[in-house]
C-alpha cells in the first residue's frame, strides 16, 4: 500500500456544480499528478504539479484546475460539472528518493447526475 | 499523438504462465511501466523497464521490450488467483512526468 491518500472516497454531484478533490502525497514526494479514469478505460493525464507550480497539462478544459500546497498536498477542482466528468480520479505522487516513480492513491469516485 | 494499445482480456488456469502484451507508438518513450488495478482500487506499480534494456526480471514477473517493434510484454509465472486484476502498461518520456496508459488487459485466473 502506498502512502498516498485521497478524500473523499466517493461523492455524488449534480450537473453544473463544482467539486474539490484532495490528495495527500507520500512523505518526501514533491511532485503530484492527477488522472481521470472513466469506467472501462485507462487513466488519462489531467495535470502535474512540481513544487507548487503546474508542470504539464493534458487535454482537459480550463474548468479543471489544481493547486499544490507547501506541504505538497494537492487539490483538484472541477467547475461546471458535466455528466462525462463521472469517473475515478487518481492522484499520484513522486519524489527524488524513489527515482520519481509515481505512486497512486486509491482514487475518488465522482458521480455526476 | 502518443498511443498505447493492449488486448482487452486474457484467461489462464492457475499455475500457468500469463503473457500480457502492449504496443506503443511514441519512439521517445524512455520509461515503460506495468501497473495492476484490482476492483475498486487505485493503481499498483508492478515493475518498469528503461528503453535501453531488453529484459527485466523481478521474482515471478518478466518484462520483455522490443524497442524496434515498440512492443512490451509482461509475463507472470505460476499465475495465482490473486493475480486476477486489470493490468495497464504505460509509458513516459522522463521519470515522474506524464504517463500515457493503455486501455488495460483484464486477466482472469481460473482455479
Amino acid at each position: 500500500e502506498t502512502g498516498v491518500t485521497q478524500s473523499p472516497t466517493h461523492l455524488i454531484k449534480t450537473r453544473g456544480q463544482q467539486v474539490t478533490l484532495r490528495c495527500s502525497s507520500q512523505s518526501g514526494h514533491n511532485t503530484v499528478s492527477w488522472y481521470q479514469q472513466a469506467l472501462g478505460q485507462g487513466p488519462q493525464f489531467i495535470f502535474q504539479y512540481y513544487r507548487e507550480e503546474e508542470n504539464g497539462r493534458g487535454n482537459f478544459p480550463p474548468r479543471f484546475s489544481g493547486l499544490q500546497f507547501p506541504n505538497y498536498s494537492s487539490e483538484l477542482n472541477v467547475n461546471a460539472l458535466e455528466l462525462d466528468d463521472s469517473a475515478l480520479y487518481l492522484c499520484a505522487s513522486a519524489g527524488p528518493q524513489d527515482g520519481y516513480e509515481q505512486y497512486f492513491g486509491p482514487g475518488t469516485r465522482l458521480t455526476v447526475t | 499523438g502518443e498511443d498505447v494499445e493492449q488486448s482487452l482480456f486474457l484467461s489462464v488456469r492457475e499455475g500457468d504462465s500469463s503473457v500480457i502484451n502492449c504496443t506503443y507508438t511514441d519512439s521517445s518513450s524512455t520509461y515503460l511501466y506495468w501497473y495492476k488495478q484490482e476492483p475498486g482500487a487505485g493503481l499498483q506499480l508492478l515493475t518498469y523497464i528503461f528503453s535501453n534494456m531488453d529484459m527485466k526480471q523481478d521474482q515471478r514477473l518478466t518484462v520483455l521490450l522490443n524497442k524496434k517493434d515498440k512492443h512490451l510484454s509482461l509475463r507472470i509465472a505460476d499465475t495465482q488467483t490473486g493475480d486476477s486484476a486489470i493490468y495497464f502498461c504505460a509509458e513516459s518520456i522522463t521519470a515522474g512526468n506524464m504517463l500515457t496508459f493503455g486501455g488495460g488487459t483484464r486477466l482472469m485466473v481460473k482455479p
